[in-house]
């Protein structure tokens, strides 16, 4: 059964603090790692998808990387907005046919202005 | 490019009735996704389709969720009859088939409540 653990569930962070959070994956077959952002009333929308051990991405105040020998993937958020405030999820991909998607179960963000 | 539709937004129905959500996916994606949020969860994915054909559907609760994907491009999913536990946000999703490196493309989902 593949098992994709965030941390931590939740979090608030004031306006223009950093913050960082985690997912964590079983490290053998690995194919891919996904971030997506969920926005209140929104649809899920990606921000990374890492496919190579060492794999940095950034995308503006956004960014991640991954280590796949040891299974985790960090997210990072520079001088936090309140358009931050989002649910942020990440899923993992082992190699089969089907590649399969398995989603943690989320780290809720909330910015205090 | 027009993204994933899906409809309704929200549906609220009694326990023990039926109830069937609609997606139409990115002109052009093979796969499609058929997910169910429960609030606190993880998106858990209940059925994949390759075209039109199923490539796993195995957390799909068979004896009351059903799902086709006729032609290869729209698919309903079906709940019949409804229990309180099935009350969640079903999300669909497409993706290009070309390279690992692809993201799936998320409708806005459905909230369903069953009381």
């Amino acid at each position: 059964i593949l098992n994709v653990e965030q941390s931590p569930q939740s979090l608030h962070v004031q306006e223009g603090d950093s913050t960082n959070f985690t997912c964590s994956f079983p490290s053998s077959n690995f194919y891919a790692l996904h971030w997506y952002r969920w926005e209140t009333a929104k649809s899920p929308e990606a921000l990374f998808v890492m496919t190579l051990n060492g794999d940095e991405k950034k995308k503006g105040r956004i960014s991640a990387t991954l280590n796949t020998k040891e299974g985790y993937s960090y997210l990072y958020i520079k001088g936090s907005q309140p358009e931050d405030s989002a649910t942020y999820l990440c899923a993992y991909s082992i190699i089969q046919g089907a590649q399969k998607l398995v989603f943690g179960q989320g780290t809720r963000l909330t910015i205090n202005p | 490019e027009a993204g994933v539709a899906q409809s309704p937004r929200y549906k609220i129905i009694e326990k023990r009735q039926s109830v069937a959500f609609w997606c139409n996916p990115i002109s052009g994606h093979a796969t499609l996704y058929w997910y169910q949020q429960i609030l606190g969860q993880g998106p858990k994915l209940l059925i994949q389709f390759q075209n039109n054909g199923v490539v796993d559907d195995s957390q799909l609760p068979k004896d009351r969720f059903s799902a086709e994907r006729l032609k290869g491009v729209d698919s309903t999913l079906k709940i019949q009859p409804a229990k309180l536990e099935d009350s969640a946000v079903y999300l669909c999703a497409s993706r290009q088939m070309t390279g690992k490196g692809s993201p799936l493309h998320f409708g806005n989902g459905t909230r369903l409540t069953v009381t």
